[in-house]
């Protein structure tokens, strides 16, 4: 089973900043990532689907990069709605489509 | 509008049974595969089950292999979730997912997800 491992845990900054987030693969999953945001009560938002491509209706600050093992979710400027908690999704190796543990995006 | 509203849930004795559904609508639900994918309290998201558009293929978590079973039904446009000697560590939050894309593979992305279903099994 492939894991997925995403940094940092959590990562706090402010609005209009630059946010970072990492997800590291344990083998190669060519470009079969995707990235999706959870705010609190709500289901899961799929934001990037194979690394680097938005979804539907997703703003254009949200871009997503790598392929391989290594993977980037980039957040150009934060908004106050982009703090939430964001999941790194494989597919390369089905079952199971495993999932990374989560960045909680925080303001600070 | 794509909906996907989850039923089913509740609280359940360990060893016991539940069925989950997932009506869907303002889709061709025969032309997509569907999940499941269930979150604990508090904890990161776990894929369960996937079923491809016309049932061909279906995949299982290991963690559930053996004691659900996934299902659809394309003329009522409803998923189901049969799940049997359920476990404390079953208890999650239980999400369906529609595949991204219409005829595609079994192992597509989620897009979108319902509202959920809570699923506690305790004594």
């Amino acid at each position: 089973e492939i894991v997925l491992t995403q940094s940092p845990a959590t990562l706090s900054l402010s609005p209009g900043e630059r946010a970072t987030l990492s997800c590291r693969a344990s083998q190669s999953v060519s470009s079969y990532l995707a990235w999706y945001q959870q705010k609190p009560g709500q289901a899961p938002r799929l934001l990037i689907y194979d690394a680097s491509n938005r979804a539907t209706g997703i703003p254009a600050r949200f871009s997503g990069s790598g392929s391989g093992t290594d993977f980037t979710l980039t957040i150009s400027s934060l908004e106050p709605e982009d703090f939430a908690v964001y999941y790194c999704q494989q597919r390369s190796n089905w079952p199971p489509n495993t999932f990374g543990q989560g960045t909680r995006l925080e303001i600070k | 509008e794509v909906q996907l509203v989850e039923s089913g849930g509740g609280l359940v004795q360990p060893g016991r049974s539940l069925r989950l559904s997932c009506a869907a609508s303002g889709f061709t639900f025969d032309d997509y595969a569907m999940h499941w994918v269930r979150q604990a309290p508090g904890k990161g998201l776990e894929w369960v089950s996937g079923i491809s558009w016309n049932s061909g293929s279906i995949g299982y978590a290991d963690s559930v292999k053996g004691r659900f079973t996934i299902s659809r039904d394309n003329a009522k446009n409803s998923l189901y979730l049969q799940m049997n000697s359920l476990r404390a560590e079953d208890t999650a939050l239980y999400y369906c997912a529609k595949a991204l894309v219409e005829m595609a593979t079994i192992e597509d992305w989620f897009d979108p997800w319902g509202q959920g279903t809570l699923v506690t099994v305790s004594s």
